[in-house]
């Protein structure tokens, strides 16, 4: 079956704009997670959505948002860009809550602000 | 939030010999612990993992332990091999059920 699949998977953006990610889960996973990869930094937790609501949130500011539809697809959402917003955004899904059992990952969308 | 430390963040070793990589965590409600690794330019994959009411568990050359009083896990590697180089990440569950905290990582280089 397909994988989870991410769009866009490179993009440009400047300081100040918006940005919005599109995360597809595998088939029948009800739960979708998203990460941001820095060097150095490892996987920082972003928020994890199940059946349409958000479960958890990490400590990122109110500017990242985001947001689960009907059919468990998600989409995060990051205005007025920062420089330090660039960064290897990954969206990972589970058949159940993200902490219980294997996260599955897209390949990233790698956004870089300039 | 809950921190994973994690250690060494580079790691070099001979094709053959053993790695081992350490965690601690500091929510003491965690009860899943999961390793990833990720190869240069591709995605996190699971390799393995352990609940909070096992102590140890084995998959062919790996293998993972858990001391829950500790609070730390650690990842075995035995007769490591060049396509055993990539970065690992170690996790663990919060206390929502929701979200695992990654450590930041270490980079495994197996040299022939």
């Amino acid at each position: 079956k397909a994988g989870v699949t991410q769009t866009p998977r490179y993009l440009i953006k400047t300081r100040g704009q918006q940005v919005t990610l599109s995360c597809s889960p595998i088939s029948g996973h009800r739960s979708v997670s998203w990460y941001q990869q820095t060097p150095g930094q490892g996987l920082q937790f972003l928020f994890e959505y199940f059946s349409e609501t958000q479960r958890n949130k990490g400590n990122f500011p109110g500017r990242f948002s985001g947001r689960q539809f009907s059919n468990s697809r998600s989409e995060m959402n990051v205005s007025t860009l920062e420089l330090g917003d660039s960064a290897l955004y990954l969206c990972a899904s589970s058949l159940l809550a993200g902490s219980t059992g294997e996260l599955f990952f897209g390949e990233g969308s790698r956004l870089t602000v300039l | 939030g809950e921190n994973v430390e994690q250690h060494p963040s580079t790691l070099s070793v001979q094709e053959g010999d053993s790695a081992v990589i350490k965690c601690t965590y500091s929510d003491s409600a965690s009860n899943y612990f999961p390793w990833y690794k990720q190869e240069l330019g591709k995605r996190p994959q699971l390799i393995i993992d352990i609940r909070s009411n096992v102590g140890e568990k084995k998959d062919q050359r790996i293998a993972v332990t858990l001391n829950k009083t500790a609070k730390h896990f650690s990842l075995h590697i035995t007769e490591t091999q060049p396509e055993d180089s990539a970065v690992y990440f170690c996790a663990a569950s919060t206390n929502s059920g929701y979200a695992l905290n990654f450590g930041k990582g270490t980079s495994l280089l197996v040299t022939p």
